[in-house]
């Protein structure tokens, strides 16, 4: 089973506040994982990514952070900014070796009120 | 920065027709690959190409898909045949390296199949 889920079709924060977008993973082989923000009529912008030799990896005003145990990853952006409304993807090559492709969440839309 | 660009933006093709989406990926990466959006859907993996040849595809890129890099700086999607489920947001993308590090996507093709 390669899948990996966002469960939150959207979010919706007001500026300044902290946005917590989640991910689940079902393989607890996935070892690598990134992040990507799309805007409409634009392709997915790589945002940061994290290893599982890690638990946290912070980028500025983005955080994500990995929580093996619990298959689970989130990104936090503090503070957040009207500029970061968004859909936000999860994304993980298959633990399976050689492979190139990237699997996919469905997307969290992000919606920042100011 | 430079970046992956495609073209058309909107493609609109009769069923049955065949069709060639371009891209131009970032000129010093060496993996390049298609993904594809249906409305609504999570964005999927169609191919990977690297070396001239194909690497990997999804059981979605049958025999009506090819791929082709004619020269130094183009790299194309062919649908023989299109069909009504082939409506969709093509994404070309492309990466230095393999093993699912950051893939640098396109702004995409819109495809509809009338």
């Amino acid at each position: 089973d390669q899948q990996v889920k966002q469960n939150s079709p959207s979010l919706s924060v007001q500026e300044g506040r902290i946005s917590i977008l989640n991910c689940d993973y079902t393989n607890s082989m996935f070892d690598y994982f990134l992040w990507y923000k799309k805007y409409p009529a634009e392709g997915p912008t790589f945002l940061i990514s994290i290893s599982s030799i890690k638990d946290k990896n912070e980028d500025g005003r983005f955080t994500v952070f990995l929580n093996k145990s619990a298959k689970h990853l989130s990104l936090h952006i503090v503070p957040s900014q009207p500029g970061d409304s968004a859909v936000y993807f999860c994304a993980a090559p298959p633990p399976e070796g050689g492979s190139e492709k990237l699997v996919f969440g469905k997307g969290t839309k992000l919606t920042v009120n100011p | 920065e430079p970046e992956v660009t495609q073209t058309p933006s909107h493609q609109v093709t009769q069923m049955g027709q065949e069709v060639i989406l371009r891209c131009v990926p970032i000129s010093n990466h060496l993996y390049f690959y298609w993904y594809r959006q249906i409305l609504g859907q999570k964005v999927e993996f169609l191919v990977s190409f690297y070396n001239n040849e194909i690497s990997e595809k999804s059981e979605i890129f049958d025999d009506q898909f090819s791929v082709e890099r004619p020269d130094g700086s183009n790299f194309t999607l062919k649908i023989r045949s299109t069909k009504l489920e082939d409506s969709a947001m093509y994404f070309c993308a492309s990466s230095r390296t393999g093993g699912g590090q950051p893939q640098h996507f396109g702004d995409g093709t819109r495809l509809s199949i009338l």
